[in-house]
């Protein structure tokens, strides 16, 4: 089945520096990607959805300045969060739907923020 | 926007059959969705139904009823590694998913 990877699984930091995350598909193209977060015990919250070569669709209530996205391979998506806070402290989680526009999506294994 | 409910929490047995259920309003739908997703990991997808009726996968199924908004995944046979969280999950017009809050199913011994 389609494999997609994040890196890095886990990263601590200090409270205002940045963290980058990236998420790769390894054995397909993937024209649309999704970063989601999770807080614990809570369901996954639609960040944004990054289309390769143009700019990523934001919602609502999410800071486009802040949570930095770049699509720019069809295997390759990055999130950047900037000026890490404590409260940004959660579960990063990408997805990536394949070219072929069947409609599963599948799942990076997530990166685990915590910001100190 | 689009809203889902499903059960917090759901128990059964080893070797019970359990029916999770999802509830949905949406302002454009293509699809629900299920996905599991265990302690500390991600989400791994389960089915998909874009069309009414039943869509069967090995010991899980999926149903769909567009026109009562609803939907359930039915699992058989539970065994022990089908403790989990449980999501169901609506595609919007981009395809991006919206998720339900989880149904945390417990299996006993």
């Amino acid at each position: 089945g389609a494999v997609v990877s994040q890196h890095p699984s886990r990263v601590i930091c200090k409270s205002g520096t940045s963290v980058k995350i990236e998420c790769r598909s390894l054995d397909f193209q993937a024209t649309t990607m999704f970063w989601y977060r999770q807080f614990p015990k809570q369901s996954l919250m639609l960040m944004a959805t990054s289309n390769e070569g143009s700019k990523a669709t934001y919602e609502q209530g999410v800071e486009k300045d802040k949570f930095l996205i770049n699509h720019a391979s069809l295997t390759l998506s990055t999130l950047t969060v900037t000026s890490a806070h404590p409260e940004d402290s959660s579960f990063y989680i990408c997805s990536a739907r394949d070219r072929t526009g069947r409609e599963t999506q599948y799942f990076g294994p997530g990166t685990r923020l915590l910001v100190l | 926007g689009q809203s889902l409910e499903q059960p917090s929490e759901v128990t059964a047995v080893e070797g019970a059959i359990v029916q999770i259920n999802c509830t949905y309003q949406t302002s454009g739908f293509y699809g629900l969705s299920w996905y599991q997703q265990h302690d500390g990991g991600a989400p791994t997808f389960l089915s998909y139904n874009a069309l009414d009726g039943l869509e069967e996968t090995g010991r899980f199924s999926s149903f769909l009823s567009r026109s009562d908004s609803y939907g359930y995944l039915l699992l058989q046979e539970l065994q022990m590694k089908d403790s989990a969280s449980y999501f169901c999950a609506v595609s919007g017009s981009a395809r991006q998913l919206t998720f339900g809050s989880g149904t945390q199913l417990t299996v006993l011994p």
